[in-house]
């Protein structure tokens, strides 16, 4: 497996509490990515990254944030969490023009 | 944007028979279409890609073929074994060059 982690693998969360989660890379790739995968949707994109500080949304990003202050962290925030949050998100990286490569996954839930 | 249809949503064959899954895309200019394995509880496998100056790929049991005129790329596994069992899911990259859109998967079981 590429160099990724993420942290952390399982979370439970209240309604309306704030949550961050980590990916962290060892391949010095530009490109990081943020899905999230529901049973009938496949993964979709919620936000990704081009470089340190430049960031951009993806096709469901509401109600989430992010940031990239270092070439291997990208942070993942749902400021105050609602149950449709609930999900398994795949952070992923990529370098350019290659191939995509996926974490382990974090399983979050909102109750 | 980029669209990306799979089909079928679910598969089942016996051990020993082949498997075709196909994906459709809509923006002609995607270039890359690589083919992820997911077991359950699992993270998305890299599996086999092609690129689109080239109609077929192959790597032993795996292939994928892409027609760019149709729009439409497949994956065929052959001579298929119950670890195959998992879902798939085809992927296009768009015209910008770093965004990957995902098909919905299809689940394969292999039966003994």
């Amino acid at each position: 497996d590429a160099g990724i982690t993420q942290s952390p693998r399982h979370k439970v969360t209240e309604t309306g509490t704030p949550v961050t989660l980590r990916c962290h890379q060892t391949e010095n790739h530009r490109y990081m990515y943020w899905y999230r995968q529901d049973p009938g949707h496949g993964l979709r994109l919620i936000h990704y990254s081009y470089g340190v500080k430049d960031t951009d949304k993806g096709e469901v990003s509401d109600g989430y944030s992010v940031s990239r202050s270092k070439t291997e962290d990208f942070l993942l925030t749902l400021e105050s969490a609602t149950s449709s949050q609930t999900s398994v998100y795949f952070c992923a990286i990529s370098g350019q023009g290659r191939e995509q490569y996926f974490g382990p996954g974090t399983r979050l839930t909102v109750t | 944007g980029e669209n990306v249809e799979q089909h079928p949503s679910t598969l089942s064959v016996q051990e020993g028979d082949s498997a075709v899954i196909k994906c459709t895309y809509s923006d002609s200019a995607s270039n890359y279409f690589p083919w992820y394995k997911q077991e359950l509880g699992k993270r998305p496998q890299l599996i086999i890609d092609i690129r689109s100056n080239v109609g077929e790929k192959k790597d032993q049991r795996i292939a994928v073929t892409l027609n760019k005129t149709a729009k439409h790329f497949s994956l065929h596994i052959t001579e298929t074994q119950p670890e195959d069992s998992a879902v798939y899911f085809c992927a296009a990259r768009d015209n910008y060059g770093q965004n990957f859109v995902f098909g919905p998967g299809t689940r394969l079981s292999v039966l003994p």
